[in-house]
C-alpha cells in the first residue's frame, strides 16, 4: 500500500491566486515528520516546507504553509499568491522510522502545477 | 560552491555496460542516500548509508551496488546497465542529529541506456 499518496496529477491556477496541493500519509510510527518538495523542469529538488507530527500549529514559510490535519492523515501544502514561477512539480514526502534509528524518506508520485497568466 | 555534488551529470551508455555514478558533500552529514527518479513514479529510495560502515538496501536495490568511500563520498554502481535503469539519479545527505531538517539534495544525475 502506497504511504504517500498524492491524488492530483495536475493541476492549473490562475497566477495571484492561491492553491491547494493534497496528501495524504499512511503510518503507524508515532513519530514522523511531512516534508514538501518542489522540482522545476530543471530538475533539482527544493526543499520548502516541514511539518514534524507533535508540531502543534501548522508550518508556514512565506508563501507556502502545511494544512496539518493529524486525525485524517493529511498534509496539504497551500501556495498563496502563486506566481508564474511556482509552475513545477511538487513532492510530498514522509520521514518515518525515527524510533528505531532507521529514518528514510517516502515520497509521493507527485503533482505538477501550472500556473496560468 | 554546492554542498552536495553530483558526477556525471548526464551521461550516456549501453547496455552491458558498468557504470559508476559519484556523489561527494561538504556538508558533514553522516548519512548519505541513492534515490532514483522515473516519470510518474516518484522518488524511490535504492541504497542509504548511515555512516562508513553501514550500508542498507532500499526499496529497488536490484542491479545496484554502493560503495561509502569516506563520510563524504558516496557511488552508486550499476554492474551490467539495462535500459529500464534509464532515469534521474539523485543523491542526498542527512544529519542524524536534526531530522526536522530536509535531506539535502544533489542536482542529479541523467542516465539513459540504449
Amino acid at each position: 500500500a502506497q504511504k504517500i499518496t498524492q491524488t492530483q496529477p495536475g493541476m492549473f491556477v490562475q497566477e495571484k491566486e492561491a492553491v491547494t496541493l493534497d496528501c495524504t500519509y499512511d503510518t503507524s510510527d508515532p513519530s514522523y515528520g511531512l516534508f514538501w518538495y518542489k522540482q522545476p523542469s530543471s530538475g533539482e529538488m527544493i526543499f520548502l516546507i516541514y511539518q514534524g507530527s507533535y508540531d502543534q500549529q501548522n508550518a508556514t514559510e512565506g508563501r507556502y504553509s502545511l494544512n496539518f490535519q493529524k486525525a485524517r492523515k493529511s498534509a496539504n501544502l497551500v501556495i498563496s499568491a502563486s506566481q508564474l514561477g511556482d509552475s513545477a512539480m511538487y513532492f510530498c514526502a514522509m520521514r518515518e522510522g525515527s524510533q528505531g534509528g532507521s529514518e528514510k524518506l517516502v515520497f509521493g508520485k507527485g503533482t505538477k502545477l501550472t500556473v496560468n497568466p | 560552491d554546492a554542498d552536495v555534488t553530483q558526477t556525471p551529470r548526464n551521461r550516456i551508455t549501453k547496455t552491458g555496460k558498468r557504470i559508476m555514478l559519484e556523489c561527494s558533500q561538504t556538508k558533514g552529514h553522516d548519512r548519505m542516500y541513492w534515490y532514483r527518479q522515473d516519470p510518474g513514479l516518484g522518488l524511490r529510495l535504492i541504497y542509504y548509508s548511515f555512516d562508513v560502515k553501514d550500508i542498507n538496501k532500499g526499496e529497488i536495490s536490484d542491479g545496484y551496488s554502493v560503495s561509502r568511500q569516506a563520510q563524504a563520498k558516496f557511488s552508486l554502481s550499476l554492474e551490467s546497465a539495462i535500459p529500464n535503469q534509464t532515469a534521474l539519479y539523485f543523491c542526498a545527505t542527512s544529519d542524524r542529529r536534526r531530522l526536522q531538517e530536509t535531506q539535502y539534495f544533489g542536482p542529479g544525475t541523467r542516465l539513459l541506456v540504449l
